[in-house]
């Protein structure tokens, strides 16, 4: 099995809508991340938790929140999605050295 | 705002031959440095990393090689298979990492018979 998972793979949806994506981990990881990639651009951090208490915003945090409901569990969503946020969203864990970072299979949105 | 960065978007090379592939980072505070190979429909995987106290890394038919004077490194791939195929990005982070990666834009690295 995978240790990190991204739920949904694909999703189709329209503009206004709310979204969440979902990740999950068995790395036992503290650290989780999503990341925002666009074609033709490198991925962008949009939020990130060192733990179930802390969560930060990254790069590119307007339109989208967070929650960590468990250690093993980070999801991310969009409260009224809009076509711009169409792009491919992954979700990483790392230990607490923070270095490398490791990456679910990512989720491809489009808004409509 | 500082950025990483990416000389070529797309680098095409025998099979066989080594490739190169080459990033420039403008932060002089990163101190820690990773090649990440993404597959299509997959996300990133680690190859290499090396920290900033260091000139030169090697594993397995890669090398990553940093010049802190000139803010650049590089990737070098021995050998280059067909499984090869696929976007190579540069990442940094400050400090061992803990607001995240920053990643280049990609080059992509196509290989022919």
């Amino acid at each position: 099995d995978a240790d990190v998972t991204q739920t949904p793979r694909n999703r189709i949806t329209k503009t206004g809508k709310r979204i969440m994506l979902e990740c999950s981990q068995t790395k036992g990881h503290d650290r989780m991340y999503w990341y925002r990639q666009d074609p033709g651009l490198g991925l962008r951090l949009i939020y990130y938790s060192f733990d179930v208490k802390d969560i930060n915003k990254g790069e590119i945090s307007d339109g989208y929140s967070v929650s960590r409901q468990a250690q093993a569990k980070f999801s991310l969503s969009l409260e009224s999605a809009i076509p711009n946020q169409t792009a491919l969203y992954f979700c990483a864990t790392s230990d607490l050295r923070g270095n490398e970072q490791f990456f679910g299979p990512g989720t491809r949105l489009t808004v409509l | 705002g500082e950025s990483v960065g990416l000389h070529l978007p797309t680098l095409s090379v025998q099979e066989g031959d080594n490739s190169i592939i080459n990033c420039a980072y403008s932060n002089s505070a990163s101190d820690y440095f990773i090649w990440y190979k993404q597959e299509s429909g997959k996300g990133p995987q680690f190859i290499i990393d090396i920290r900033s106290n260091m000139d030169k890394r090697q594993g397995q038919r890669v090398t990553v090689l940093l010049n802190k004077t000139v803010k650049h490194l590089s990737l070098q791939i021995a050998a280059t298979q067909p499984g090869d195929s696929a976007v190579y990005f540069c990442a940094e982070n400050i400090g061992g990492g803990a607001d995240g990666l920053t990643f280049g834009k990609g080059t992509h690295l196509i290989i022919q018979p």
